[in-house]
């Protein structure tokens, strides 16, 4: 399987607080996503990267930023943590979109 | 019309049988095809890729029909390890991913 990790594995924080989600891969591979998952939604993008440096808005990107300073980490930030953010989120990486994507073992993320 | 419909299923059937389900999607000038598996509380994994002459994987083959705008997925022999959520999803001419939401199969011992 492609490496690709996904930290933390499970997180519980407070409303209000801001909220890192980390991806790293070790494939090189050129595209990075993030989604989150929900009963009844199934997967909803949040934002993806094509680069270094580039990023863009999926359909879901409202209270989440990112950021990709190296290849290897593409990093999702809760600013303010809200209940309606408790989810389940997956990183997906691909080298080309038409190959599919890999996916990291995502984070389960609670907000109390 | 949604993007990327499933049954939801469940669809419960007895190993050793075969299942097929069906994903329709609503843009025509959508490019690639796949099936992915997710099996409870893990990632979804690519499962095969699916070609417009239709392939075969093992037991499991999948078929594209252009002109319906749907593909599908047919498992023979199925297995208690088949068990899991099924997820159809659909790349667009733009590089756009849609996912479907899934089909959930049983299989029975």
């Amino acid at each position: 399987d492609a490496g690709i990790t996904q930290s933390p594995r499970h997180k519980v924080t407070e409303t209000g607080t801001p909220v890192t989600l980390r991806c790293h891969q070790t494939e090189n591979h050129r595209y990075m996503y993030w989604y989150r998952q929900d009963p009844g939604h199934g997967l909803r993008l949040i934002h993806y990267s094509y680069g270094v440096k580039d990023t863009d808005k999926g359909e879901v990107s409202d209270g989440y930023s990112v950021s990709r300073s190296k290849t290897e980490d593409f990093l999702l930030t809760l600013e303010s943590a809200t209940s309606s953010q408790t989810s389940v989120y997956f990183c997906a990486i691909s080298d080309r979109v038409e190959y599919g994507y890999t996916f990291g073992s995502g984070t389960r993320l609670t907000v109390v | 019309r949604k993007e990327v419909e499933q049954d939801p299923g469940p669809f419960n059937v007895p190993e050793g049988a075969t299942v097929a389900f069906n994903c329709t999607y609503s843009n025509s000038a959508s490019q690639s095809f796949f099936w992915y598996r997710q099996d409870c509380r893990k990632e979804p994994k690519l499962l095969m890729s699916v070609y417009s002459s239709g392939n075969e994987d093992g037991r499991f083959t999948a078929q594209l029909n252009r002109a319906s705008q749907y593909i599908s997925l047919l498992i023979r022999d199925s297995k208690l390890s088949d068990s899991a959520t099924y997820l159809c999803v659909v790349k667009g001419r733009d590089d756009k991913i849609i996912f479907g939401k899934g089909t959930r199969l049983h299989i029975l011992p």
